[in-house]
């Protein structure tokens, strides 16, 4: 198993631009979710999803869209970015929403907007 | 709101023992986690409690107390490589798979 894999490692954006970052995993897990993590703030939840076609908003959702068509993807949208959302990145998968199941985090996608 | 307090840094010597406290005031509780996560790296899961008590697992231990919503990491015989940021997350009532995380303690390990 490849486990929670995520592209791109590294992306610059002008103000403005939109991009997708890319989130899949290949556990057949059922939740998926998008954390940021910036200096000081420690990781906070953008968006999750509880299984294919369903996604709701986390704690920091705003200016970020996302769709779960698969189990296997999660695909994160930046439709106008703005420096503000210079930040790393985390996907991270469980194989339930059950009470403790562990999550696993993709290496992360370090983003820089200028 | 939700408050997860950490201590931001902490240095021990190599082969020592080492406790890193977490305290919360969360609206509800369902488990608490800990995370190791070294520099430019992923989080990894290296604990999970929900009833008091202490966990043990090789080196590492995890201590909860939900009437004193307070946890504790202890690592022991430390090494070098255990140098990283340790992350402290719970989860709230109602909140599914949700995580909330702490800001993290910088554990420095020296010679």
């Amino acid at each position: 198993n490849a486990g929670v894999t995520q592209t791109p490692k590294f992306q610059v954006l002008k103000t403005g631009q939109s991009m997708t970052l890319q989130c899949a995993q290949d556990m057949n897990h059922e939740y998926m979710s998008w954390y940021r993590q910036d200096p000081g703030m420690g990781l906070r939840l953008i968006h999750y999803s509880v299984g294919a076609g369903i996604t709701d908003q986390g704690e920091v959702p705003n200016g970020y869209n996302v769709s779960r068509s698969t189990t296997e993807d999660f695909p994160l949208r930046l439709l106008s970015a703005a420096p503000s959302q210079t930040s790393v990145y985390f996907c991270a998968s469980s194989y339930s929403t059950g009470w403790g199941e562990t999550q696993y985090f993709g290496p992360g996608t370090r983003l820089l907007v200028l | 709101g939700q408050n997860i307090d950490q201590p931001t840094e902490m240095t021990a010597t190599e082969g020592a023992i080492v406790q890193i406290n977490c305290t919360y005031q969360t609206s509800g509780f369902n488990g608490l986690f800990w995370y190791q996560q070294h520099a430019g790296e992923a989080p990894t899961f290296l604990s999970y409690n929900v009833l008091d008590g202490l966990e043990e697992k090789g080196r590492f231990s995890s201590f909860l107390s939900r009437s004193k919503g307070y946890s504790y990491l202890l690592l022991k015989e430390l090494q070098m490589k255990d140098s990283a940021s340790y992350l402290c997350a719970v989860i709230l009532t109602g909140g599914g798979n949700k995580l909330t995380f702490g800001t993290g303690t910088q554990l420095k390990v020296e010679l």
